[in-house]
């Protein structure tokens, strides 16, 4: 079955720069889906940051468009988050997952948490 | 401020039937179908309701989703305990031109 899975630093400093990548085994990321990022803040709700297709076209929130960048790995089938100047609003729990279509999203990664702070 | 809206919280009793409503407006849930995810603690949403009624495979026949308007609606019928968690409505919205989510609603079982 399809599975995703998130890593990537667990603790980033303030003004720093947010990296993780998602491995997605038992599919290709070439196939004809987009793939997506969707962060949690604690105790918060579901905030969309960003999508890509494998042919590298992208899609970002506005309220983060300035200082992201989603990529694509297609040797490793896999793909990439990368948020700058980050300050302790950006810390949340990240989430990738493959989209199936608009909002319906599956299946998604465990996340991984992601803290701003010195 | 989430761009959907749901009630905070929900409760019912083991064998009540709760309803759990998502509100949005002509440029999301008025124009797209709704997905449904369930959250339990510590862990990814799992999809739980698509395109508005469609259950994926393993999903009890319990819940149940509809959508008139712009509104949409999740059912439980038959509570268990185990539906004690958190439950989001998200659909795709033209003025964000991207998804949006409910800010979710926490169902207790009493």
């Amino acid at each position: 079955q399809v599975q995703l899975q998130e890593s990537g630093p667990g603790l980033v400093k303030p003004s720093g720069t947010l990296s993780l990548t998602c491995a997605v085994s038992g599919a290709s990321i070439s196939s004809n889906n987009w793939w997506i990022w969707i962060r949690q803040a604690p105790g918060k709700g579901l905030e969309w940051v960003g999508e890509i297709y494998h042919s590298g076209t992208t899609n970002y929130n506005p309220s983060v468009k300035s200082r992201v960048t989603i990529s694509v790995d297609k040797s490793r089938n896999q793909f990439s988050l990368t948020l700058t100047s980050v300050t302790a609003a950006d810390t949340a729990v990240y989430f990738c997952a493959r989209v199936l279509s608009g909002s319906r999203f599956d299946p998604w990664g465990q996340g991984t948490l992601v803290t701003v702070s010195s | 401020q989430s761009v959907l809206t749901q009630p905070p919280s929900a409760s019912g009793t083991p064998g009540q039937r709760v309803t759990i409503s998502c509100s949005g407006s002509s440029s999301n849930i008025g124009s797209y179908t709704v997905n449904w995810y369930q959250q339990l603690p510590g862990t990814a949403p799992k999809l739980l309701i698509y395109s508005d009624n469609q259950r994926p495979s393993g999903v009890p026949d319990r819940f149940s989703g509809s959508r008139s308007g712009t509104s949409a609606s999740l059912a439980i019928s038959g509570l268990q305990s185990e539906d004690e968690t958190d439950y989001y409505c998200a659909a795709w919205d033209d003025s964000l031109n991207g998804p949006v989510f409910g800010g979710g609603t926490k169902l207790t079982v009493l």
